[in-house]
């Protein structure tokens, strides 16, 4: 199994441009998660999904959309990229919900700057 | 007075040696705890968990938990290189309807020195 896979691993965006970052899973996981970490900051919830079509804020929310279409797929958008969204994105997937024994898999992560 | 507070490090030992990781936590309402470990340039996997105070083994690791201390910590026995990571603690409170919340440190780098 491939677990869960991000593409891409590594980008450059200018100040104003947009992109999409990829998150797929092939474990058949209803709850989907993205992730930012900072230097020194640990890591922070941006959206959730617990399933196709179904999507959520988390912590740091803004300048950041998702979409959940499928239950493999759950891609992150960035519209108008700022230097403060320069940062390691992190995707994860969960088989238990947001349950107390939740086991998060995370992706390999992409790891983004915005000059 | 921030959630969960963790040492960034950098901590570094010789092979062989007992690594003491720890977290302290404000948040009484946390009751699930979990170890991570996070190699350089890849994704955190989960490394331990643990529901109760006391401690919990698995191998060279051990998880302990002191909830009225609200104090978390891991042991490494016989520290190997491999064992240089970044460890990022863990801790979930309840937030209502059936969903926890979870709340990371900010992650210790370990350096295992041959």
């Amino acid at each position: 199994n491939a677990g869960v896979t991000q593409t891409p691993k590594f980008r450059i965006l200018k100040i104003g441009q947009s992109m999409t970052l990829q998150c797929t899973q092939d474990m058949n996981h209803n709850y989907m998660y993205w992730y930012r970490q900072d230097p020194g900051m640990g890591l922070k919830l941006i959206y959730y999904s617990v399933g196709a079509g179904i999507t959520d804020k988390g912590e740091v929310p803004n300048g950041y959309n998702v979409s959940r279409s499928t239950t493999e797929d759950f891609p992150l958008r960035l519209e108008l990229a700022a230097p403060s969204q320069t940062s390691v994105y992190f995707c994860a997937s969960s088989y238990g919900g947001r349950g107390g024994d939740e086991k998060l898999f995370f992706g390999s992560g992409t790891q983004l700057s915005v000059l | 007075q921030k959630e969960v507070e963790q040492d960034p490090g950098p901590l570094s030992v010789p092979e062989g040696a007992i690594v003491s990781l720890n977290c302290t936590y404000s948040n009484s309402a946390f009751q699930y705890f979990m170890w991570y470990r996070q190699y350089s340039r890849k994704g955190p996997e989960l490394l331990m968990y643990t529901y109760s105070s006391g401690n919990k083994e698995d191998g060279r690791f051990t998880a302990q938990v002191d909830k009225s201390s609200k104090y978390i910590s891991l042991f490494i026995r016989d520290s190997q290189p491999s064992d240089s990571a970044t460890y990022l603690c863990a801790m979930k409170a309840y937030s209502g309807a059936g969903s926890y919340q979870l709340t990371f440190g900010k992650g210790t780098k370990l350096s295992v020195i041959p």
